[in-house]
């Protein structure tokens, strides 16, 4: 089936770093994505990676990759109050399929 | 560059009452899709436009729902007559390629009281 998979809740302090895991099941994904998704707005792209990477940093995110066993990692270092956001794990097969968003909130 | 556009944010519409929701894609872009997010569910494809062409519609929940690419350019989801689960966030997105990174729009809060 199609069925990606993410924790619904994390909530870390300011200046933890923050790791988001999702899995998912279909290994022909080209790309793999994170969105974002702040309060009353849209989705934002926040960074995707390559089936063939196992690991994408920029800036204070990483991306982990594990394509053995479909699983998918976000980490935010030094994690703000602003990085409050419900975060949207997505594989790609043509169109999208989204896992149900892990929300993040951070206790300063 | 302009992003992918939606309109209007908000709508708030009684039921069996009708509505269209406008996507203004990323210029360039042939690929369009509509999603759509449930009451707090997950974000589901609806269907994906390729030029003018319906791609693929096999999220589309019921010939209630209408969509359009007429041109190839912008497009518009219809919901006549709306149901009170047809409630929710409705995102348009658009690649240059299928499958490639897709870039979303605001949403429209559809809310069918």
């Amino acid at each position: 089936g199609e069925d990606v998979e993410q924790s619904l809740f994390l909530s870390v302090r300011e200046g933890d770093s923050s790791v988001i895991n999702c899995t998912y099941t279909d290994s022909s994904s080209t790309y793999l994505y994170w969105y974002k998704q702040e309060p009353g707005a849209g989705l934002q792209l926040l960074t995707y990676i390559f089936s063939n990477m196992d690991m994408k940093q920029d800036q204070r995110l990483t991306v982990l990759l594990n394509k053995k066993d479909k699983h998918l990692s976000l980490r935010i270092a030094d994690t703000q109050t602003g990085d409050s956001a419900i975060y949207f794990c997505a594989e790609s097969l043509g169109n999208l399929i989204f896992g149900k968003g892990t929300k993040l909130s951070v206790k300063p | 560059e302009a992003g992918v556009t939606q309109f209007p944010s908000h709508s708030v519409i009684e039921k069996g009452q009708t509505v269209t929701l406008r996507c203004d894609p990323i210029s360039g872009h042939d690929n369009l899709y509509w999603y759509r997010r449930v009451m707090g569910k997950e974000i589901k494809f609806l269907l994906h436009f390729v030029k003018e062409s319906k791609q693929d519609e096999s999220g589309m929940p019921n010939n209630r729902f209408l969509a359009e690419r007429t041109g190839g350019t912008y497009s518009t989801l219809k919901v006549q007559p709306a149901e009170l689960e047809d409630s929710g966030v409705y995102f348009c997105a658009s690649s240059q390629s299928p499958g490639g990174l897709a870039f979303f729009g605001q949403g429209t809060r559809l809310t069918v009281v």
